[in-house]
């Protein structure tokens, strides 16, 4: 089956422009999350949508982030303004079942975004 | 506040030098324990779940334990392609995210 797809895969923006992040997650899979990581930091959860529905989006940092998921299948992360802090690699993850702790979550290859 | 810190930040190896990476961590009611394993460019692949004190997995060279504060992922005389970033996670009781360390950097020289 083909895996989590992401694109772009890089992405380089000027301060206060708008990128728009795409997710195509395994068909099949309700659940979508988002995560990023930033230079040096860990990975931060961002949000978790099941089918077209937000179940979770409290990790998302400030009203700049917008996710959305169309008629439950691919996913997008639109980031309008962008600032300098928000440079990272952000991943898209899906799973079948919410928590599906025995098989883990099925993780994109990510969008590696710097804001100039 | 939830935590999870992995050590060492890196690691390099002898081929056929057996170690063991740490995660240690603290939350309240923990679902589960993964592993994953990440390549330069890639996202982080999933290697194991633990879900209780005590319990072991298993996968070629790599063995994954559990206690009730930190979980041990040991590597059997590894070779160059376990060269990688392994990433630990937990979800907790509350919700579906994972927390995650910052991870520990091996390398593995012939």
């Amino acid at each position: 089956e083909a895996g989590v797809t992401q694109f772009p895969s890089h992405s380089v923006i000027e301060k206060g422009q708008t990128v728009t992040l795409r997710c195509d997650p395994i068909s099949g899979h309700d659940n979508l999350y988002w995560y990023r990581r930033v230079m040096g930091k860990e990975i931060k959860f961002l949000l978790h949508f099941v089918k077209e529905s937000k179940q979770d989006e409290s990790g998302m940092p400030n009203n700049r982030f917008l996710a959305e998921r169309t008629g439950g299948t691919y996913s997008t992360l639109k980031v309008q303004p962008a600032e300098l802090e928000d440079s990272g690699v952000y991943f898209c993850a899906s799973s079948q079942v919410a928590g599906t702790a025995h098989y883990g979550y099925t993780f994109g290859s990510g969008t590696r975004l710097t804001v100039v | 506040e939830d935590q999870v810190t992995q050590s060492p930040e890196a690691l390099r190896l002898q081929e056929g030098e057996s170690s063991s990476l740490n995660c240690s961590y603290t939350v309240s009611g923990l679902r589960g324990l993964f592993w994953y394993r990440q390549d330069p460019g890639k996202g982080p692949e999933f290697l194991f779940t633990l879900y209780s004190a005590g319990e072991e997995k298993e996968k070629e060279r790599l063995k994954a334990t559990l206690t009730k504060k930190e979980s041990f992922l040991h590597i059997t005389a590894p070779k160059p392609e376990d060269s990688a970033t392994y990433l630990c996670a937990v979800r907790m009781d509350s919700n579906y995210q994972l927390i995650w360390g910052a991870g520990t950097k091996l390398i593995i020289k012939p």
